[in-house]
């Protein structure tokens, strides 16, 4: 069964140090996505990307967060100067399959990898 | 306008009893209800969705229920097992078949199946 792996499974880190996050989606899929949860808490939306762009980003995404695609299969996040408040759980997902006419189709389910949590001290 | 609110925040329920998570949205433009299933150290895992051209989905021990004159919609799990002991998280979105747009997700409920 396809899945998205993300890698690490755990990053500590010192406060103002850069970090980044790696995911590699489901092949096939056009949407990709970061979600962060802090211990215990809901899970938010940080930033969807889609053809290359990002399509949408939330409040929490701010100059400090950055994603790329820097390949075919690979989806970064990076974090340029780590704050004590961005220790969390780092979701990568991704969505909708592409059809051989290159359209995509999809229930609108998202595809979630098992996360990177982020310790920054 | 975006949230998806959620309780109870936790839930306790008795082996073979019936588990009942609710949400409410405000947002009339959503058109995907999904509920997500996480268990600890992984990721969320989709359980069942429900679009809002029905009001009920069933999928084995587990029924959405969705009242859209309201704006609510409900998990539950009849039954209920062991296994089932986790966090459930209901969302939203406005997504389509070809596309998709961010899913906003419920506060969670931390649900635990005493045996």
């Amino acid at each position: 069964e396809p899945e998205v792996t993300q890698t690490p499974s755990h990053q500590v880190t010192q406060m103002g140090q850069e970090v980044i996050l790696r995911c590699v989606p489901i092949s096939n899929h056009l949407y990709f996505y970061w979600y962060r949860q802090i211990l215990g808490q809901k899970v938010e939306f940080l930033v969807s990307f889609y053809n290359n762009e990002i399509s949408e980003k939330s409040e929490i995404f701010d100059d400090q967060f950055s994603v790329e695609r820097p390949d075919g299969s690979n989806f970064t996040l990076k974090i340029r100067s780590t704050k004590l408040e961005d220790s969390a759980m780092y979701f990568c997902a991704s969505s909708v399959w592409i059809l051989a006419s290159g359209r995509g189709t999809g229930t609108g389910e998202l595809f979630f990898g098992e996360g990177s949590r982020l310790t920054v001290l | 306008q975006q949230q998806v609110k959620q309780s109870p925040q936790s839930l306790i329920v008795q082996k073979g009893g019936i588990s009942i998570i609710n949400c409410a949205y405000e947002n009339t433009a959503f058109d995907y209800f999904p509920w997500y299933q996480q268990f600890p150290g992984k990721g969320p895992a989709l359980l069942i969705a429900i679009r809002p051209d029905v009001s009920e989905k069933k999928e084995g021990r587990f029924t959405i229920s969705f009242n859209k004159s309201a704006k609510q919609f409900s998990l539950h799990i009849m039954d209920s097992q062991p296994g089932d002991s986790a966090t459930y998280f209901c969302a939203a979105s406005y997504s389509g078949y070809s596309s998709a747009s961010k899913i906003i997700f419920g506060s969670g409920t931390r649900l635990s199946i005493r045996p």
